[in-house]
């Protein structure tokens, strides 16, 4: 159980593009979801915290009109990268939280975004 | 600033043997600490935690020290085995739950475990 999908697992795209990338809880309702992304050889970053049907909070430094965050359902949420540019190429994970509790955060396998 | 810091990026350790992983942090208000274990292609996943108000966790082979006073956390590992291999990430939090509390992460250490 407590399986985090996310799709695409890789995507390439032009620069000046738009590019969806969703998460989703496969056997639960989460009713946290947060978006990192991770630079090479840096650590999980935190871009954003989302709960089901409101707005996101975005962390500092975190730009919300390029980075839209949709939270539809309990057991989606979507990132958009707007306007990609070569500098957000970088590997962008979701997680999903059961509950309230830490221990009950799952991470997705990641995507990995290469703009060109 | 890094204020959850993991300064191997790599640990080899022989099977059988003791793995030792370590963790410091800098912001004091930090109370709930939590490792992570991440295989390639997957995310990571919840290994064990420990409050501020412990200073050992113990979950079959893998402990959790924390030192507060000189906020600095250890995550050991025995015996290991080549099954442990992953890169394990130490993440912090102030509060081990609710509905704002935030994960910082430090960079990981990548453990390989020797047949």
């Amino acid at each position: 159980g407590a399986v985090v999908s996310q799709h695409p697992s890789w995507v390439i795209c032009k620069s000046g593009t738009s590019v969806k990338i969703e998460c989703r809880s496969l056997d639960f309702q989460a009713t946290t979801m947060f978006w990192y992304r991770q630079f090479p050889k840096q650590s999980l970053m935190l871009m954003a915290t989302s709960n089901e049907g409101s707005k996101a909070t975005y962390e500092q430094g975190v730009e919300k009109d390029k980075f839209l965050i949709n939270h539809a359902s309990l057991t989606l949420s979507t990132l958009t990268v707007t306007s990609a540019h070569p500098e957000d190429s970088s590997f962008y994970i979701c997680s999903a939280r059961e509950g309230f509790s830490q221990e009950t955060q799952y991470f997705g396998p990641g995507t990995r975004l290469l703009v060109l | 600033d890094q204020q959850v810091k993991q300064n191997s990026p790599s640990l080899s350790v022989q099977e059988g043997r003791i793995s030792i992983l370590n963790c410091d942090y800098t912001n004091s208000m930090f109370d709930y600490f939590l490792w992570y274990k991440k295989y390639p292609a997957e995310g990571p996943t919840f290994l064990i935690s420990i409050s501020s108000i412990k200073d050992k966790n113990e979950d079959g082979r893998f402990t959790v020290f924390l030192n507060k006073s000189a906020k600095h956390l250890s995550l050991h590992i025995v015996p290991s085995q080549p099954g442990d291999s992953a890169v394990y990430f130490c993440a912090a939090s102030a509060g081990s739950g609710g509905s704002n509390y935030k994960l910082t992460f430090g960079k990981g250490t990548l453990l390989t475990v020797n047949p």
